[in-house]
């Protein structure tokens, strides 16, 4: 079965870096792109961006471009998810999530990662 | 950007009841449009995708209808399992995926 698993809770400083790995395992990895989605306490979920595990093509919300650089590792079926110059407000829920697509245009995130809690605190 | 709207932020039914969430996006956005259900500490899981398909496994008592700006989420007959925060999210923007604020439902 589909498994997403990531990397453990971070605590970081602000002015920092982080970078949440997420291993993709129970189906054929390059042929599924991958996105990230984090969630704030008490806020709606935020899409941040993807990857096209085949190639290595991204894209990022401009709400994080120039801070946040997703990438992949074929052989470990991985990606990565760097996010840098955090703040307070970058303490959220940061999941992965593989995407479908139907064929007909009609896309979704079907399967999702545990989480990983990034806590931005000095 | 396209936003999309819940109502109501937050409900309470009770066993047996039929709920009904609604989601409003700013724009047309055809039938690409997504529902989550989020339990405590867990990560989203897919319920509905094209508006009004269900995904492989969900229950049959949910079900999703709407078009253009106008969606909506029911449940026909609430079990306590359903508790959870609920979501819908737009396909159609690629260029930035969103979602609704959420809304909460609690078994009374």
């Amino acid at each position: 079965q589909v498994q997403l698993v990531q990397s453990g809770a971070e605590v970081k400083k602000p002015g920092a870096s982080v970078k949440v790995s997420c291993k993709a395992s129970g189906y054929t990895f390059s042929s599924y792109y991958m996105h990230w989605v984090r969630q704030a306490p008490g806020q709606r979920l935020e899409w941040m961006g993807w990857i096209n595990t085949a190639n290595g093509d991204t894209q990022y919300s401009e709400k994080f471009q120039g801070r946040v650089t997703i990438t992949r590792e074929t052989s470990a079926t991985t990606v990565y998810m760097e996010l840098s110059s955090l703040t307070s407000e970058d303490t959220a829920i940061y999941y992965c999530a593989r995407y479908w697509n139907d064929g007909y245009g009609y896309t979704w995130f079907d399967s999702w990662g545990q989480g990983a809690l990034v806590t931005v605190s000095s | 950007d396209i936003q999309m709207t819940q109502s109501p932020s937050s409900l309470s039914a009770s066993v047996g009841d039929r709920v009904t969430i609604t989601c409003r996006a700013s724009q047309n956005i055809f039938t690409y449009l997504n529902w989550y259900q989020q339990k405590p500490g867990k990560a989203p899981k897919i319920l509905v995708y094209a508006a009004s398909s269900l995904q492989n496994g969900v229950p049959s008592r949910f079900s999703g209808s709407g078009s253009g700006t106008d969606f909506t989420l029911t449940i026909s007959s609430l079990q306590p399992e359903d508790s959870a925060t609920y979501y819908c999210q737009q396909s159609y923007s690629t260029l930035l995926y969103t979602f609704g604020q959420g809304t909460k439902l609690e078994i009374k």
